[in-house]
């Protein structure tokens, strides 16, 4: 099954600064997906990018895809260090069947 | 408060004792999945659901077993749990469109020793 790939997978920055993360995917998509962990808790839904869309914004984060590219990124501007946490992409295929394939997570420090 | 529960948050038992994780969702949704997270491994999927009655394995479902009775609920049942089952489990659910977000419970971390 496809699998989403987060680069770089670790990512420590000061606050006020920006956050970039990439995933890149290798099957055809329905959307593409962004969750956040916090340590040991819940995935939380960030952001969902239709595959007919080629970017999206949600307060301080952007998202782009590239599927001619097979490939996304999330971008947190002005890091707080709330915003410490790991990111995941998820892609969901076309195939009808709802499954979410992971990738394994960038894990974001943010230093106050 | 929409929200998906799972029980127990932690559990420690031991191999071949067989045990349920419990789930539950409140906002009527038809999917609902298993996932496990292990470290350098990410989320992987257990089983999953479409709907009452029906459901379908995903990457990792050997050593488990579901069911889904009833709309609301999907427990995780592992028969006869080994040490390779030690893991932090996710629940699930979702609309079944796929262009809606997936909610998660807050996890379920068991140890078999």
């Amino acid at each position: 099954s496809q699998q989403g790939e987060e680069d770089p997978q670790a990512l420590s920055i000061q606050e006020g600064e920006n956050a970039t993360m990439n995933c890149s995917y290798k099957t055809s998509i329905n959307n593409l997906q962004w969750y956040r962990q916090n340590s040991g808790r819940g995935l939380v839904h960030l952001i969902l990018i239709r595959s007919n869309e080629r970017e999206k914004h949600s307060g301080r984060l952007r998202v782009t895809l590239d599927t001619s590219k097979k490939s996304s990124s999330l971008l947190i501007t002005a890091s707080r260090a709330a915003d410490t946490a790991s990111y995941f992409c998820a892609t969901l295929d076309g195939k009808g069947n709802n499954r979410l394939a992971f990738g394994k997570g960038n894990q974001v420090v943010v230093i106050p | 408060e929409a929200q998906v529960t799972q029980n127990p948050r932690y559990l420690i038992t031991v191999t071949g004792k067989k045990l349920t994780v419990t789930c539950s969702q409140n906002m009527n949704h038809e999917y609902m999945s298993w996932y496990r997270q292990d470290p350098g491994l990410g989320l992987r999927q257990i089983y999953y659901s479409m709907n009452v009655e029906v459901t379908d394995k995903g990457d990792v479902p050997e050593g488990y077993k579901v069911s889904r009775k009833e709309k609301r609920n999907f427990p995780l049942i592992l028969e006869s749990p080994s040490p390779n089952q030690t893991s932090l489990y996710f629940c699930a659910s979702s609309f079944l469109t796929g262009n809606t977000e997936a909610f998660f419970g807050q996890g379920t971390r068991l140890t078999v020793v």
